[in-house]
């Protein structure tokens, strides 16, 4: 099967600029997740959906992160205005959901200057 | 709330070496514990898991890891190692019932060195 797709790989961007990642997940995967993994860092959860429902945001900035899964397929993660610790990697799970383990897309690296 | 502490940043081995890799957890209620690998540049891959019955799990590479409780453990061991095992490894930790919510470690960095 087609694992988890996730672009772009890498984006440069300055501060105070928006910033959009892409993500399509394992089809018939139900669970969608998004994490950060900041240099040095375990992965951190941002955000996860159930098909195109917020189960859990408690650890998405909402004042400059947003996230959308409109059809319950794939999902956007956007940043607006982007700061220098939002540099990191961004990483998009997916899971058919209950006992099933997590896929990981192979992220985007954001560098912000 | 669940966290995870993995107490070496950074692991150095040399080839067919024996190595551990430390991981402590926390939490009030079960959990499911797993080990996740990422190479350079990519995503992160299931190493191995433990959600309930044989406290020792393998995966099919050599690698193993140990569930214990009462020290609120979960290391990961191979007998010999090999220059492709060089990688982040990551423990991580989610509540029993399902994987919702993983919870990782800061990550240990193990190099293989020949």
């Amino acid at each position: 099967e087609a694992g988890v797709a996730q672009s772009p790989r890498y984006k440069i961007i300055e501060k105070r600029q928006s910033v959009a990642f892409w993500c399509n997940p394992i089809s018939g995967h139900a669970t969608l997740y998004w994490y950060q993994q900041i240099l040095g860092q375990g992965p951190k959860l941002l955000i996860q959906f159930q098909n195109n429902g917020v189960v859990d945001d408690s650890q998405l900035p909402k004042d400059r992160f947003s996230a959308e899964r409109l059809k319950g397929v794939d999902s956007t993660l956007k940043i607006q205005p982007a700061k220098l610790e939002d540099s990191a990697v961004y990483l998009c799970a997916s899971s058919p959901g209950g006992n099933s383990p997590l896929h990981f897309g192979n992220g985007t690296r954001l560098t912000v200057t | 709330a669940q966290s995870v502490t993995q107490l070496d940043s950074q692991v150095p081995v040399f080839e067919e070496a024996p190595v551990e890799l430390r991981c402590n957890y926390s939490s009030s209620v079960s959990v499911y514990l797993f080990w996740y690998v990422q190479y350079p540049n990519q995503g992160l891959q299931l190493l191995l898991k433990y959600l309930s019955g044989s406290t020792l799990v393998e995966s099919i590479n050599g690698f193993e890891a140990e569930f214990n409780k009462s020290q609120t453990s979960f290391h990961l061991r191979k007998p010999s190692v090999h220059i492709s095992d060089t990688a982040e490894y990551f423990c991580a930790v989610t509540l029993s019932g399902g994987y919702n919510k993983l919870i990782f470690g800061a990550g240990t960095r193990l190099a293989v060195h020949p």
